[in-house]
C-alpha cells in the first residue's frame, strides 16, 4: 500500500472550515483514499473515502487532486467536538488481502 | 446495532499472567481486525480474519500473542505470558469483505501489565 504524509498538527477556529491535507504521491490506480478520525480515548471512526472523484457526506468532504497524489479533507464548519487525530490512509483492497497503515495522522485542535 | 463490543474495557495484571481480550463484531460483518495502540508506535494492525480464517498475522509481535475466531460472532486475543511492554490499548474492528470497505472500531481495551 502507498504511504501517506500528513502534518502532525493543525488548529482551526470554531465555525470555520478545517482543511486537512494528505500527500500520497505513490498511490496506484486501484487504491482508495480513506479518512478516519480518533477522538481522545475512543476507537477510530470512519469519515469518508474516495477513489477519483470528490466525495461529500454528512460529516465531511473529500477533495482528491486530478493526479490523485494528494487529497484534502474538509470539515466545513468545525466544532469543538471535531478535535481529534485525523488519519489519511490509502489501501488497495482489490486483491482481498491488505494491511491498512494508520500512521501518526494529524492532530486537529478546534478552539473557541 | 450495538456496534463492536470489547471486553474488558480495562485490565490490570501482573507480569507473567495470561490475558484474554474479547471482541464481538457487528452482526453480519465477515472481517475482523485486532489493533494495538501505544504512544510510541501509534496504531498497529496485529492480525485480521476473513470469514473466521486468519489472513495475515504478520503484525503479531511474537509467539506470546495468539488470536482465534471460533465463530462469526466472537474473537479472542490472548497474551501468555504478559510483559510490561504489552501495555497498550487494544482495538477490535469489523467490516464487510467488499471493495471498498469501512472498518468499525470498538471502544478498546486498556491493558496495563505491572
Amino acid at each position: 500500500d502507498a504511504k501517506t504524509t500528513q502534518p502532525p498538527s493543525m488548529d482551526c477556529a470554531e465555525g470555520r472550515a478545517a482543511n486537512l491535507p494528505c500527500n500520497h504521491s505513490t498511490i496506484s490506480g486501484n487504491e482508495y483514499v480513506y479518512w478516519y478520525r480518533q477522538i481522545h480515548s475512543q476507537g477510530p471512526q470512519y469519515i469518508i473515502h474516495g477513489l477519483k472523484n470528490n466525495e461529500t457526506n454528512e460529516m465531511a468532504s473529500l477533495i482528491i487532486t486530478e493526479d490523485r497524489k494528494s487529497s484534502t479533507l474538509i470539515l466545513p464548519h468545525a466544532t469543538l467536538r471535531d478535535t481529534a487525530v485525523y488519519y489519511c490512509i490509502v489501501r488497495d483492497t482489490s486483491g482481498g488481502s491488505y494491511i491498512p497503515t494508520f500512521g501518526r495522522g494529524t492532530s486537529l485542535i478546534v478552539h473557541p | 446495532d450495538a456496534g463492536v463490543i470489547q471486553s474488558p474495557r480495562h485490565e490490570v495484571t501482573e507480569m507473567g499472567q495470561e490475558v484474554t481480550l474479547r471482541c464481538k463484531p457487528i452482526s453480519g460483518h465477515n472481517s475482523l481486525f485486532w489493533y494495538r495502540q501505544t504512544m510510541m508506535r501509534g496504531l498497529e494492525l496485529l492480525i485480521y480474519f476473513n470469514n473466521n480464517v486468519p489472513i495475515d498475522d504478520s503484525g503479531m509481535p511474537e509467539d506470546r500473542f495468539s488470536a482465534k475466531m471460533p465463530n462469526a460472532s466472537f474473537s479472542t486475543l490472548k497474551i501468555q505470558p504478559s510483559e510490561p511492554r504489552d501495555s497498550a490499548v487494544y482495538f477490535c474492528a469489523s467490516s464487510l469483505v467488499q471493495v471498498p470497505d469501512t472498518q468499525y472500531f470498538g471502544p478498546g481495551t486498556r491493558l496495563t501489565v505491572l
